[in-house]
């Protein structure tokens, strides 16, 4: 079945960069667009990049844009989204999806990431 | 940037009521809206997508509807475990965007 997991998250101070990974299993990696989503506590869902199969065409939100990364690597199977000169506003549960035509289909399970002096 | 707008914020429900969720885009995004389903502490689960078609798994309790910019979901015979927040999410255009939520509670 199909497995996505997050890791990477922690706490880092304003200013800082953190590296997430996504490691997926249960589908052909390689035939997906794959993105990241996020969620500030107590808050909604914040849709953040988009990267296509081939790593082709990546789309940011503009609350990103400049300070966020997304990359793949299909023969590992795994999705990274590097995030520099983080804020207190980036503080928030980090989810990545695979994107199906217009939805997102499978939703890992989450990755925390505190921004904190 | 394409706005979605949920209301209401949200609904206190007793089991086995009916329950309506109205997502209203800044303009018209065609059939592209989906719904999503999320419990305390865990991911969003994918519902509905191009307005009404129900993704493999989910309960045919749930049902989508709209046209344009106006779109609905509904619970028809609220269950214990449809107690969640619903999100409704445009993929007209980039950037993807979400309603901001809808928490269903108990009465």
């Amino acid at each position: 079945q199909v497995q996505m997991a997050e890791s990477g998250g922690g706490l880092v101070k304003p200013g800082g960069s953190l590296r997430l990974s996504c490691a997926v299993s249960g589908f052909t990696f390689s035939d997906y667009y794959m993105s990241w989503i996020r969620q500030a506590p107590g808050k909604g869902l914040e849709w953040i990049s988009y990267i296509s199969d081939n790593s082709g065409t990546k789309y940011y939100a503009d609350s990103v844009k400049g300070r966020f990364t997304v990359s793949r690597d299909n023969g590992k199977s795994s999705l990274y989204l590097q995030m520099n000169t983080l804020t207190t506003e980036d503080t928030a549960v980090y989810f990545c999806a695979r994107w199906q035509l217009d939805r997102f289909d499978y939703w890992g399970q989450g990755a925390l990431v505190t921004v904190s002096s | 940037d394409i706005q979605m707008t949920q209301s209401p914020s949200s609904v206190s429900a007793s089991i086995g009521d009916r329950v309506t969720i109205t997502c209203r885009a800044s303009e018209a995004i065609d059939n592209w809206l989906a719904w999503y389903q999320q419990k305390p502490g865990k991911a969003p689960k994918l519902l509905i997508y191009r307005i009404s078609s129900l993704q493999n798994g989910v309960p045919t309790r749930f049902s989508g509807s709209g046209s344009g910019t106006d779109f609905t979901l509904t619970i028809s015979g609220l269950q214990p475990e449809d107690f969640a927040t619903y999100y409704c999410q445009q993929a007209n255009s980039f950037p993807l965007t979400f309603g901001g939520g809808t928490k269903v509670e108990f009465k």
